[in-house]
């Protein structure tokens, strides 16, 4: 079964610092990643998703993540976070060919003044 | 605008009754999911759906049920069998094995009285 681990549970950040959000899983085969973004009390947003072709992918509001396949890593940054970034972020990972997600337990960034 | 829809939004349930989730989605998708989400755990998958008349248990499918009558619809019920149904729950669709990603619905928050 795959397994995705979210490094920080809580990332509090100054408003135009940077961030990263950390994302290892444990599969060694070919797999399909995402990020996700979930503002308080609403769904899930997708952020960018990796499927195949360049490692380094840009998604929406500013963000952007690095595949690392001999690190199984998925890691998140944005160069410069706004307070509207405040929000859990999940990283989540499939085997190709297969209908599930596996989540990971979510980082909550917390953007300050 | 094409979506999924989940109703009602907040709901109360008194302990020993069944109560279902209702999840609509009009994006024309084949697969749709139902996840839990409780806090410092992210998603966990209770039940799946891969086309009409067909469904599949997740990692915590114990004290729930589902139905796939018709496409568009993949309501949820929360039996009294669940023992800790207080929750978040998220309803997703898929729209094609080749791109994976998955879209939300709001979800509805569930508290049992």
């Amino acid at each position: 079964a795959q397994s995705v681990t979210q490094l920080d549970s809580q990332v509090p950040v100054f408003e135009e610092a940077p961030v990263e959000l950390r994302c290892n899983y444990s599969s060694s085969v070919s797999v399909y990643l995402f990020w996700y973004v979930q503002y308080p009390n609403q769904g899930l947003q997708l952020l960018l998703k990796y499927l195949s072709g360049s490692t380094l992918v840009k998604g929406i509001n500013g963000f952007e993540a690095e595949f690392n396949k001999s690190q199984t890593s998925f890691h998140l940054r944005k160069p410069s976070v706004h307070i509207s970034d405040t929000a859990e972020y999940f990283c989540a990972v499939s085997y190709l060919d297969d209908y599930k997600l596996s989540f990971g337990a979510g980082t909550t960034v917390t953007v300050r003044a | 605008d094409g979506g999924i829809t989940q109703s009602p939004k907040y709901l109360f349930r008194k302990e020993g009754q069944n109560v279902t989730l209702s999840c609509e989605q009009n994006l024309n998708h084949d697969a749709m999911y139902w996840y839990r989400q409780d806090p410092g755990q992210g998603l966990r998958l209770i039940y799946y759906s891969q086309i009409v008349n067909d469904f599949q248990k997740g990692d915590i499918a114990e004290g729930y049920s589902v139905s796939r009558e018709k496409k568009e619809s993949f309501p949820l019920t929360v039996t009294s069998a669940q023992k800790n149904p207080t929750a978040f729950y998220l309803c997703a669709s898929r729209r094609d094995r080749v791109n994976n990603e998955q879209f939300f619905g709001p979800g509805t928050r569930l508290t049992v009285l």
